[in-house]
C-alpha cells in the first residue's frame, strides 16, 4: 500500500508570495492533518481535515488555511509568506478522524518550504 | 507551562548502549502516549504508543508511562547506528471533537559504532 504523498518535497517562495501544498493520504484515510515543524517550536498543529470539513485547527494566523477533497486529498494554502514560514510541511492521515480515537497517524515526508 | 516538555540533546551514545528518552506533560486529561521516530529527510513513523500507566516492550524498544508523575520515557536496549534519528513523545486525549496530537520538540539522537 501507497504510503502518504506530498508535493512539491522542495520550495522557494519570497515574501508576500502564497504557496499552495499537496497531500494525499494512504488509500482509504479519510482524515488528513497537516503540521509545521521548526527546530525551534518544533512540531506545531496547524488543522485537521475529516470528510472534505474542517474538525480541529491549531493557534495558527488566517493566512494558513487548508481544503480536502471527496477522494480524501488535501491542500494547505499559505498567503502572504513571512520568513517566519520557513519550516518543513508535514500531512498526515488517518482512517478515522482523531477525536474518534483513532490514534494512528501515518506521516508524510513533508515539503520543504525557503521564504526568502 | 509548555504541555509536553522532552529532554533537550542532542545525545551521543556508544553502540550497544541503553538509551533513556524522556518527556513530562501537564495535562492529567491526556491518556495516549506516543513516541514516533524521524530521521534526516523523513516524516515521523509512530514507533509504540501506550494507554495509562506502565511498561509497553516491542523488541529493543520499551516504552514506559508513570501518569502519577506525568512522565513518560522510551528505552533502547543495544542500541545500533541504525536507530540514529530524532525521537519525539507525543500525547493525545482520550477522545473529543477538538482532541489532537501535541508533540514534544524532540531529541536528535546519534549512536556511535
Amino acid at each position: 500500500k501507497a504510503g502518504v504523498t506530498q508535493t512539491p518535497r522542495y520550495l522557494i517562495k519570497t515574501r508576500g508570495q502564497q504557496v499552495t501544498l499537496s497531500c494525499s493520504p494512504i488509500s482509504g484515510h479519510r482524515s488528513v492533518s497537516w503540521y509545521q515543524q521548526t527546530p525551534g517550536q518544533g512540531l506545531q498543529f496547524l488543522f485537521e481535515y475529516f470528510s472534505e470539513t474542517q474538525r480541529n485547527k491549531g493557534n495558527f494566523p488566517g493566512r494558513f488555511s487548508g481544503r480536502q477533497f471527496s477522494n480524501s486529498r488535501s491542500e494547505m494554502n499559505v498567503s502572504t509568506l513571512e520568513l517566519g514560514d520557513s519550516a518543513l510541511y508535514l500531512c498526515a492521515s488517518s482512517l478515522a478522524a482523531t477525536g474518534t480515537g483513532v490514534k494512528e497517524q501515518y506521516f508524510g515526508p513533508g515539503t520543504r518550504l525557503t521564504v526568502t | 507551562q509548555k504541555e509536553v516538555e522532552q529532554d533537550p540533546g542532542p545525545l551521543s551514545v556508544p553502540e550497544g548502549a541503553i538509551v533513556s528518552l524522556n518527556c513530562t506533560y501537564s495535562n492529567s486529561a491526556f491518556q495516549y502516549f506516543m513516541w514516533y521516530r524521524q530521521y534526516s529527510r523523513k516524516g515521523p513513523e509512530l514507533l509504540m504508543y501506550t494507554y495509562s500507566s506502565g511498561n509497553k516492550e516491542d523488541g529493543r524498544f520499551t516504552a514506559q508511562v508513570d501518569k502519577s508523575s506525568k512522565y513518560i520515557s522510551l528505552f533502547i536496549r543495544d542500541s545500533q547506528p541504525s536507530d540514529s534519528a530524532t525521537y519525539l513523545c507525543a500525547i493525545f486525549p482520550s477522545t473529543g471533537a477538538n482532541s489532537k496530537l501535541t508533540f514534544g520538540k524532540g531529541i536528535t539522537l546519534s549512536v556511535r559504532p
